[in-house]
């Protein structure tokens, strides 16, 4: 099993919906989640990052994070099809230590 | 934040040479990390470089194949010997900022 679980899509949405994305993971040592958005042939872009429970809102992006359940997510509200790409959820049990990434979504916002 | 760069942007290799890849960020960081995205997959950490000490490498990576230097706080060079096909994927560089984690643009290497 692996630490990180993600499902990979595709995730195909209309312009203006809601995209909601999810990670589960394993390791109950993670306090640390960050998601990232990964355009094609581009390195990863950091959207959202998280320490421990709760929720993080940053303009269209809500970050939550359940601990209790290990679970996290990130919604993007009025999506926008500049939104489609690969989104990659991350977790460590230190700021500065290695990261597990999930699989990575692949997000298509369609006008 | 940190800003980090990388060269070469890509690069296509013949089988059997080698290529190193090098990493620096806009800031002093103790640790700098290396990972590789294969076609269509998610990222793998390679190996974490401390400045001043060996780097520690994850399980089916080894210093032989993946040779890293990290001569000061703000550089690294990660070297793939030895290539064959299956070494073609990106390969990124990342480091801490801020509690954050931030990632250069990739090195995109093709081995024929």
């Amino acid at each position: 099993q692996k630490e990180v679980e993600q499902d990979p899509g595709p995730l195909s949405v209309p312009e203006g919906a809601i995209v909601s994305l999810n990670c589960t993971y394993s390791n109950s040592a993670f306090q640390y989640f960050m998601w990232y958005r990964q355009y094609s042939r581009k390195g990863p872009e950091l959207l959202m990052y998280t320490y421990s429970s709760g929720n993080k809102e940053d303009g269209r992006f809500t970050a939550q994070v359940d601990k209790s359940s290990k679970y996290i997510s990130l919604f993007i509200r009025d999506s926008q099809p500049s939104d489609s790409a690969t989104y990659l959820c991350a977790m460590s049990a230190d700021s500065w230590g290695k990261f597990q990434f999930g699989a990575g979504t692949q997000v298509v916002v369609t006008p | 934040s940190a800003v980090i760069s990388q060269k070469p942007s890509r690069d296509i290799c013949q089988r059997g040479t080698s290529l190193t890849i090098q990493c620096q960020v806009d800031s002093q960081v103790t640790m700098m990390f290396w990972y590789r995205q294969q076609p269509g997959q998610s990222l793998t950490l390679i190996a974490t470089a401390n400045q001043g000490s060996e780097a520690t490498y994850e399980s089916g990576f080894v210093i032989d194949k993946f040779p890293i230097s990290r001569p000061n706080l703000t550089f690294s060079t990660l070297t793939v010997s030895n290539m064959s096909p299956e070494d073609s994927s990106i390969y990124l560089c990342s480091a801490p900022g801020g509690g954050e984690q931030y990632f250069g643009p990739g090195t995109r290497l093709t081995v024929t």
